[in-house]
């Protein structure tokens, strides 16, 4: 069946403006996670939802970044007046629960020029 | 929280020979997954084991939770099984923590 899927796969924006990143988890899956991977950071997790709970964000960098997952299922994460240091990979992962096997998309690289 | 480290971080093989990768983590877990990170950096999953020995084809992969580490054994590589290998886990909670990685390099 269809996997994780993300888009844009490639994003290039300015210092300052905001992007928005799609994840479209696979079917059926109440888990959605993002994380980042940068050179210096290494994968870190960012922000967790699971069915109609509140989400856990207590991975976010600072308020600039904000996610929403609509009707249980596609996630946007939100960054606002990027910076330099935004500039990674975005990973969203989905599971059927927690803590189950998560399944990864193939990430949008974000560059912040 | 929990703190995973792997080992080695870098490996260089010929083809055809075998290795033994490992990760070591702080805490009790409820998940533990292995996975390779191609050259795209798509995240392939190998193996979710959080305890118990799994095979396929010929890569197998053993967690001993109450010794707190795990291994992912590659037989017969391959210059495809070049990449970097990551495992994660978690310790009472859903997020994963990945370690920084072993980065496999399989020469002909």
């Amino acid at each position: 069946g269809a996997g994780v899927s993300q888009s844009p796969s490639n994003k290039v924006t300015e210092k300052g403006k905001d992007v928005e990143l799609r994840c479209d988890p696979i079917s059926g899956h109440t888990a959605l996670y993002w994380y980042r991977q940068s050179l210096g950071q290494g994968l870190e997790f960012l922000i967790y939802f699971q069915g109609n709970s509140a989400p856990d964000k207590s991975g976010l960098p600072s308020d600039r970044f904000s996610a929403e997952r609509t009707g249980g299922s596609v996630s946007t994460l939100t960054i606002q007046r990027t910076q330099q240091e935004d500039s990674a990979v975005y990973l969203c992962a989905s599971s059927l629960g927690t803590p189950l096997e998560q399944y990864f998309g193939p990430g949008t690289r974000l560059t912040v020029t | 929280g929990i703190q995973v480290e792997q080992s080695p971080p870098d490996l260089i093989l010929q083809e055809g020979a075998n290795s033994t990768l490992r990760c070591n983590f702080s805490d009790s877990v409820n998940n533990l997954q292995w996975f390779h990170q191609n050259p795209w950096g798509q995240l392939i999953n190998l193996f979710y084991i959080p305890s118990g020995t799994k095979q396929n084809g010929r890569l197998s992969a053993t967690t001993v939770a109450t010794e707190r580490y795990s291994l992912l054994y590659i037989s017969s590589s391959q210059t495809t099984d070049s990449g970097v290998y990551f495992c994660a886990s978690g310790a009472g909670s859903y997020q994963l923590t990945f370690g920084k990685g072993t980065k496999l390099s399989v020469i002909p």
